[in-house]
């Protein structure tokens, strides 16, 4: 079945550091690939997304490039903000389908 | 703005009683929602596919007497947590696709409900 692993939080960076949350998955095929960002008490929101292999996406300064090579969707940003507290869920959905298999969650912690 | 409308954003109920969740896609008619609970400190776990039209499509170990899903119009689904008691505290969620966009657009989610069972 389908699967996606996340690296564990929480994550705790002082702002104006890089970082990088790791996320690797198991899927046959050609799934695409989705960060979602939760802010404290609020509901879900697509941060960003990668249809095909090799395809980068971005958004508010986050980046995160589809390696098929090695089933990975590793979330980047080079300088974070105290605004960008928040959980980050990797998912993945298969290219014939609809429902969204999600990873753990990260929990970022961004010091001033 | 926001999409699919998901209401009451938070609820608080006593030990015994039924909750009702709606779930609404504002600007486009959804055959298919999905609904997900999220456990502290976990991911979230998709409970059920609402069809309308039609029954739902349980997860297993979701118990389809406890959680009634009723799709009844290609707007809206709504879940009800029957005889809710303290465990089914949690945060639920709703999602939907619009069907105008390619089968590979992101979902769209509501702001999800807080249920708080005392």
């Amino acid at each position: 079945g389908n699967s996606v692993t996340q690296m564990e939080g929480p994550v705790t960076l002082s702002e104006e550091a890089f970082l990088t949350i790791n996320c690797t998955y198991t899927a046959t095929g050609y799934p695409s690939l989705f960060w979602y960002v939760q802010y404290p008490g609020e509901g879900l929101q697509l941060l960003l997304k990668a249809t095909k292999a090799d395809d980068k996406g971005s958004n508010k300064g986050f980046e995160a490039t589809y390696r098929k090579e090695t089933t990975s969707f590793h979330l980047e940003k080079g300088s974070v903000q105290v605004s960008d507290s928040a959980v980050y869920f990797c998912a993945l959905r298969p290219n014939a389908g609809n429902m969204l298999t999600f990873g753990g969650g990260t929990r970022l912690m961004v010091k001033p | 703005g926001a999409v699919v409308s998901q209401h009451p954003s938070w609820v608080i109920c006593k030990s015994g009683t039924s909750v009702k969740i709606e779930c609404r896609s504002l600007d486009f008619q959804a055959t298919t929602m999905f609904w997900y609970r999220q456990f502290p400190k976990q991911s979230l776990m998709l409970m059920a596919t609402s069809n309308e039209g039609s029954k739902a499509t349980y997860e297993q170990g979701v118990e389809k007497d406890k959680f009634l899903i009723n799709h009844a119009s290609l707007t809206l689904s709504t879940l009800t947590v029957t005889s809710a008691h303290p465990e089914d505290s949690s945060f639920y969620i709703c999602s939907a696709r619009d069907p105008r966009r390619s089968y590979n657009s992101p979902l769209h989610f509501g702001n999800g409900t807080r249920l708080t069972v005392t």
